[in-house]
């Protein structure tokens, strides 16, 4: 069973630094996502990425967060300034071009 | 916009009473409905993609169904190893992986 790895499990900061979480999606696939979850509440979307660059995005994914590929394998979101409320379960997810969306087992972002 | 609404909250069973989910939906022009099993701390683990009215799928003690206005997770003589949380969701339009979720069903079985 392929799967969708992040790292780290558990990511915690100071409220106004930048973090970076990393993903690496499943090797065959061309689209690539990030969504997270607040403690308790649904799994929302943020963004979709597809051939190099942002298909489509969510009101949350405002100008503090951005995506990148850096090269064939990784895919990043990148928080440029946290706040309190960035506090929550970040899955990256990948997918072909229809059947599965598969995640991966999320990173927990603590911002202090 | 796409919204998804799933009952009951939570749900308690014996092990091996039968029961269903619910999962009910709008979406514009639906492109999928998925259902994904979701454990503490984990990621949503995939279970069924359903496209069109009509349709079913099985997988070991679950069984998906689809209208076109919502959609069923029949268990059948569930374990407590089934105990989930148990997550639908759709996609519409032109945004395949783009899924709006809801809220999930908080399943517990108890042997």
């Amino acid at each position: 069973e392929p799967e969708v790895t992040q790292t780290p499990s558990h990511q915690v900061t100071q409220m106004g630094q930048e973090v970076i979480l990393r993903c690496v999606p499943i090797s065959n696939h061309l689209y690539f996502y990030w969504y997270r979850q607040i403690l308790g509440q649904k799994v929302e979307f943020l963004v979709s990425f597809y051939n190099n660059e942002i298909s489509e995005k969510s009101e949350i994914f405002d100008d503090q967060f951005s995506v990148e590929r850096p090269d064939g394998s990784n895919f990043t979101l990148k928080i440029r300034s946290t706040k309190l409320e960035d506090s929550a379960m970040y899955f990256c997810a990948s997918s072909e071009s229809s059947g599965r969306v598969y995640f991966g087992a999320g990173t927990r972002l603590s911002v202090l | 916009e796409d919204q998804v609404t799933q009952s009951p909250e939570a749900l308690r069973l014996q092990e091996g009473e039968s029961s269903s989910l619910n999962c009910s939906y709008t979406v514009s022009g639906l492109r999928g409905l998925f259902w994904y099993r979701q454990d503490p701390g984990k990621g949503p683990e995939f279970l069924f993609t359903l496209y069109s009215a009509g349709e079913e799928k099985e997988k070991e003690r679950l069984k998906a169904t689809l209208t076109k206005k919502e959609s069923f997770l029949h268990i059948t003589a569930p374990k407590p190893e089934d105990s989930a949380t148990y997550l639908c969701a759709v996609s519409g339009g032109t945004s395949y992986g783009k899924l709006t979720f809801g809220q999930g069903t908080i399943l517990t079985v108890h042997p």
